[in-house]
């Protein structure tokens, strides 16, 4: 299993485009999530879907949309990057049923900047 | 709404040594689940060690140990015979048992240790 995998590793965008990143997993989580990481700061969860076609917001949704189309796959989309944005982008995922559900594997990070 | 804090920004010690990272958390809820993570210089994150809040014994693995006081809402993590690969940013998490995956992090602790 590759686990959860994440594209790109890094990217550098201008206030005002868009962008998709992509989060994909191989080991048939229900669960998957997207968090952000700011300097000094903890992750912070923006969006998270229970299962394919179910999604919902996180703590910091704003400027951010999901869809989950199939169970591997969880893209982030900025449709008009800004400055704030600019973050290390973090996609987790997970089995729905106890004992296991609790365990997140994380992907690698999309360091995304913006200018 | 659940928050978690760290108060430790930094923490340094010398290789061989035990360091203890201290965590509280607040919440109303009953059941849950509290984290380690670490994540080192290449930014993956990695579980170290979970507890389920019904559990009254403290988890243990290997060199990790917590110290979870459900009463004071209190999660610390014991690193006994710290190793120079013990080098991280280490942070504290909290998730509900009921509903979806949701991480909520505290700030981190950088935890350094010196040969």
């Amino acid at each position: 299993n590759a686990g959860v995998t994440q594209t790109p590793k890094f990217q550098v965008l201008k206030t005002g485009q868009s962008m998709t990143l992509q989060c994909a997993q191989d080991m048939n989580h229900e669960y998957m999530s997207w968090y952000r990481q700011d300097p000094g700061m903890g992750l912070r969860l923006i969006h998270y879907s229970v299962g394919a076609g179910i999604t919902d917001q996180g703590e910091v949704p704003n400027g951010y949309n999901v869809s989950r189309s199939t169970t591997e796959d969880f893209p982030l989309r900025l449709l008009s990057a800004a400055p704030s944005q600019t973050s290390v982008y973090f996609c987790a995922s997970s089995y729905s049923k106890s004992p296991l559900q609790e365990t997140q594997y994380f992907g690698p990070g999309t360091r995304l900047l913006v200018l | 709404a659940q928050t978690v804090t760290q108060s430790q920004p930094e923490m340094s010690v010398q290789e061989a040594e035990t360091v203890t990272l201290s965590c509280t958390y607040d919440t109303s809820e009953n059941n849950y689940y509290l984290f380690w993570y670490k994540q080192p210089p290449s930014r993956q994150m990695i579980l170290v060690i979970r507890q389920e809040a019904y559990k009254q014994q403290n988890a243990t693995e290997n060199r990790f140990s917590v110290n979870f006081q459900k009463a004071a809402k209190s999660f610390s993590l014991k690193i006994s015979d710290s190793q120079l690969g013990d080098t991280a940013m280490y942070f504290c998490a909290f998730m509900k048992q009921s509903g979806a995956q949701k991480l909520v992090f505290g700030q981190g602790t950088r935890l350094t240790i010196n040969p």
